[in-house]
């Protein structure tokens, strides 16, 4: 079965550092483009980060020089390393798996069930 | 950076048809993806590139673009269909990828 299973969430304090993991079944991440989005409560879905098959990664402007997306082969498995954590970081995170259906068609797939981030002291 | 706008809440009667637009610049260059979110789940994927539904996806959902505008209809809709939808593409400038506002569907 195809699946991406999130995990690391929590309560940070601001300034504070946390790292997500995504966990994938049934398919390899690596030979994927991979993303981060993120909802804040009450609020409409919001792109944070991608990296693609090649290795390429970009980021949202909201979080650029804060946070990192990376990748472990071996374990197939996707992580966001979150620094510098601010109140307006707070959200639902959910990993995704892209796919691409010709040059100009492609969507996320496949989604992980979600892991609450809580920037609060 | 690009945005996609759609219209806040939409209401449709049950067995109603209604239909949902984003618009935005990057839809020129790029087939908008819809979703449907509710309450407390991750988001679903229900059409991609110019019509197509993934394996599961009723029949009832389809999609059309024209210009800057994705839409997205729901013809006969289901008390289950209450959710909210987000539209996304790709994004010609800025940051690579780019979320509508979304749209809260409420069948009455």
């Amino acid at each position: 079965e195809v699946q991406l299973v999130e995990s690391g969430g929590g309560l940070v304090q601001p300034g504070g550092s946390l790292r997500l993991s995504c966990a994938a079944s049934g398919f390899t991440v690596s030979s994927n483009y991979m993303s981060w989005v993120r909802q804040a409560p009450g609020k409409g879905l919001e792109w944070v980060s991608v990296i693609y098959s090649g290795g390429s990664t970009y980021y949202a402007d909201s979080v650029k020089g804060r946070f990192t997306i990376s990748r472990d082969n071996s374990k197939n498995t996707l992580y966001l390393q979150m620094n510098s954590l601010r109140a307006e970081d707070t959200a639902v995170y959910y990993c995704a798996k892209e796919t691409w259906y010709s040059g100009s068609s492609r969507a996320f797939d496949i989604w992980g069930q979600g892991t609450m981030v809580t920037v609060s002291s | 950076s690009s945005e996609l706008t759609q219209d806040p809440a939409v209401s449709v009667a049950l067995g109603q048809t209604v239909r949902i637009t984003c618009q935005g610049d990057s839809l020129r260059s790029y087939y908008a993806s819809w979703y449907q979110q509710k309450p407390g789940q991750a988001p679903v994927l229900v059409i991609y590139g110019k019509n197509n539904r993934p394996s599961g996806i009723p029949d009832r959902f389809s999609g059309s673009s024209s210009g800057n505008t994705a839409s997205l209809t729901i013809t006969g809709a289901q008390a289950e269909d209450e959710a909210d939808y987000y539209c996304n593409s790709r994004d010609s400038s800025g940051n690579p990828y780019v979320f509508g506002t979304g749209t809260k569907v409420t069948v009455l």
